[in-house]
């Protein structure tokens, strides 16, 4: 595998499920990132990790949970999610997230997530 | 107030005609760096070009070209005799320095579609 995978592709969940989504990065970078694109909304970013530690948490509710176990992983676990909640959920992975350098962020796939 | 703007919703062209995405930013640092993606139908977000604000130098990569003009805060991104595959969403993207964390900020982004 190369670059950032992301697993499932498609998901459909109930308001009352507990699903996680998958991030894997096979770049060799530290820093890793998930974004919500929804329709006829700009891509927002939901939460960045550098070296494993969360440094952003773009005022995100709390039923999405985030989980960086290290730099290779991502995790974004989903409970009682709502149906305005249904997107296109983006991993994306950069060599590190200082505040003095900025690098390229490389996407994955994304995760196509439907709420009923 | 939005940061980078992507008037063009949607392009439609025949195949082999030159486009032009337009892109149009706003920031107060003096160091900065822009971006373009390109999102197929897959889903992934591929990156085009990274471009720092003190390198106003165009740039040309095959059937690409860009044309970064600091006096009027753009970035326009032309694709010169366009093919059916270049059918995608494109993103133009801002990263200031002196936001937390070197943020990408997205436009709205302008779908094309080239026709055969």
């Amino acid at each position: 595998e190369t670059g950032v995978t992301q697993t499932p592709r498609h998901l459909v969940m109930g308001m009352t499920n507990k699903k996680s989504l998958k991030c894997e990065q096979h770049l060799g970078h530290n820093a890793m990132y998930w974004y919500k694109q929804s329709a006829k909304k700009p891509l927002e970013l939901m939460f960045v990790y550098n070296f494993k530690e969360q440094t952003e948490n773009n005022s995100v509710p709390s039923r999405f949970s985030p989980e960086c176990p290290n730099s290779s992983h991502l995790f974004l676990h989903l409970h009682t999610l709502q149906p305005e909640d249904s997107a296109l959920y983006l991993c994306a992975s950069s060599q590190d997230h200082s505040g003095t350098t900025w690098e390229t962020q490389y996407f994955g796939p994304g995760t196509r997530l439907l709420v009923l | 107030a939005q940061k980078v703007t992507q008037a063009q919703t949607e392009i439609s062209v025949v195949e082999k005609e030159d486009v032009t995405l337009d892109c149009v930013y706003e920031t107060r640092d003096t160091t900065y760096y822009l971006f373009w993606y390109k999102q197929p139908p897959s889903g992934e977000l591929v990156f085009l070009i990274r471009r720092n604000s003190f390198d106003e130098q165009n740039e040309i990569s095959g059937r690409y070209s860009w044309n970064f003009q600091k006096s009027t805060s753009s970035f326009n991104f032309t694709i010169t005799a366009s093919q059916v595959v270049d059918s995608a969403v494109y993103f133009c993207a801002l990263s200031e320095p002196s936001n937390a964390g070197n943020m990408l900020t997205f436009g709205g982004g302008t779908r094309l579609m080239v026709k055969p």
